[in-house]
């Protein structure tokens, strides 16, 4: 068990829904991250926040959106889902910065249909 | 960004035996990670190794930064060992994980 919790686990939606994914990370940690794999594109970085704080955006589309709450609670944002926006969803989190461990939690799996 | 590497992309070995999986990247880093991803998904952190070499029980890793390579370690390998193995590095301006395409083992009983 990494310490960083994700719900749901699984989620099945349909196209052009909006769905939610949430983000606990390790108790001390202030960096969160959110990475998306995909059969095709492998595992890609979506954003980084740091103690609420956006930091980073990597191929994050614009009908995704993320935030970090001051409990540093994180939530992924994903609208007008598409197919090809099914993948497993990944939030890490680490104590700080590039110098740091990345803790991975367990995965939301999100099917579009 | 940085470029990961790794080799081989599949690799299918009897129960007991000994493997070696490579990652290479392309610029200087200051951390790398090992992860195995197991049948149901999870990312499991294997190894946390900027450099030198690290054991985990019949795990080991070690990276060599000046020549911009990592190689981890299989010894006696069992079932449970199968999945896929990542390594993934940093990059210097944002912080975000670059993940090789990984190494799919398959232990076979």
């Amino acid at each position: 068990d990494s310490g960083v919790t994700q719900t749901p686990k699984h989620l099945i939606t349909a196209t052009g829904q909006r769905v939610t994914l949430r983000c606990s990370p390790r108790s001390g940690d202030l960096s969160v991250y959110w990475y998306q794999q995909s059969l095709d594109q492998g595992l890609q970085f979506l954003i980084h926040y740091y103690n609420g704080e956006e930091r980073a955006k990597g191929n994050i589309l614009e009908r995704f959106s993320a935030q970090q709450f001051p409990d540093l609670h994180s939530e992924l944002n994903l609208s007008s889902l598409e197919l090809g926006d099914s993948a497993l969803y990944f939030c890490a989190s680490s104590l700080a910065g590039t110098a740091y461990e990345q803790y991975f939690g367990p995965g939301t799996r999100l099917t579009v249909t | 960004g940085i470029q990961v590497e790794q080799s081989p992309p599949d690799l299918i070995l009897q129960e007991g035996a000994n493997s070696t999986l490579r990652c290479n990247f392309s610029d200087s880093v200051n951390n790398l990670q090992w992860f195995h991803q197991n049948p149901w998904g999870q990312l499991i952190n294997l190894f946390y190794i900027p450099s030198g070499t690290k054991q985990n029980g019949r795990l080991s890793a070690t990276t060599v930064a000046t020549e911009r390579y990592s190689l981890l370690y299989i010894s006696s390998s069992q079932t449970t060992d199968s999945g896929v193995y990542f390594c993934a590095v940093p990059n210097p301006n944002d912080y975000k994980l670059s993940f090789g395409a990984g190494t799919t083992v398959t232990v076979r009983a």
